[in-house]
């Protein structure tokens, strides 16, 4: 199984500060035949269900504001929230779909 | 807007089985894979395997011996049982929608339903 590995657990930051998030696969998620890497990052508020944000690790999902972005390559992947306001505060999960069994990284929890 | 709405027992005894079902409105479940996924605090968010239309499964190796994922596209639903059951399969369990193709990702879920294991 591919290990999805975040970091920090947790982190709080300042309203209108930036948030950076880590993710780090424990083997390439990239696929060279249709170049795209498969990771995708999702919110998780409270008794909610994840959301999906990010997939193909930075196109964003219709409706997700302009200020979550997502990048990285291989096996390190970074979420970016810019500008926090107080509604992003949540779980924040990664998920390889390079293969099966699909992985989930342990959740960062994001407070300000 | 897809919806997707968990059904099911809140409570299974140990070495029972659990049996989850998971409509689907708002949209087709033709040329979708449908996906259940569970979370807990031990384990975190762990997939445990999908369904196309055509019933076509794959299961997560870790509980493919006690999984079987089923759908009936004339009632737009599919459901989950997982046999013998433990305390360790209590968690929150959510039905999910996965795109076709290398799109493995999850663009809709359910709002999920705690099932605990206990007698």
């Amino acid at each position: 199984d591919i290990v999805m590995t975040q970091s920090p657990d947790s982190l709080a930051v300042s309203l209108g500060e930036r948030a950076t998030i880590n993710c780090k696969s424990s083997q390439s998620i990239f696929y060279s035949s249709n170049n795209k890497t498969f990771l995708a990052w999702y919110q998780q508020r409270p008794g909610q269900p994840p959301k999906l944000l990010i997939y193909w690790a930075s196109t964003r999902e219709s409706g997700v504001p302009d200020r979550f972005s997502g990048s990285g390559s291989g096996t390190d992947f970074t979420l970016t929230i810019s500008g926090l306001q107080a509604e992003d505060v949540a779980v924040y999960f990664c998920q390889q779909y390079y293969n099966t069994p699909y992985t989930f990284g342990q959740g960062t929890k994001l407070e300000i | 807007q897809v919806q997707l709405q968990e059904s099911g027992p809140g409570l299974v005894k140990p070495s029972e089985t659990l049996s989850l079902t998971c409509v689907v409105s708002g949209g087709p479940i033709r040329n979708y894979y449908w996906n259940w996924i569970r979370e807990s605090p031990e384990k975190g968010l762990e997939w445990i395997g999908y369904i196309f239309d055509s019933g076509s499964t794959n299961y997560n190796p870790s509980l493919k011996s006690r999984v079987t994922i089923s759908i009936d596209t004339s009632k737009n639903q599919f459901s989950l049982k997982l046999h013998s059951v433990t305390a360790a399969d209590t968690a929150v369990y959510y039905c999910a929608r996965k795109n076709t193709g290398y799109a493995g990702y999850f663009d809709y879920w359910g709002q999920g339903t705690l099932v605990t294991v206990s007698s």
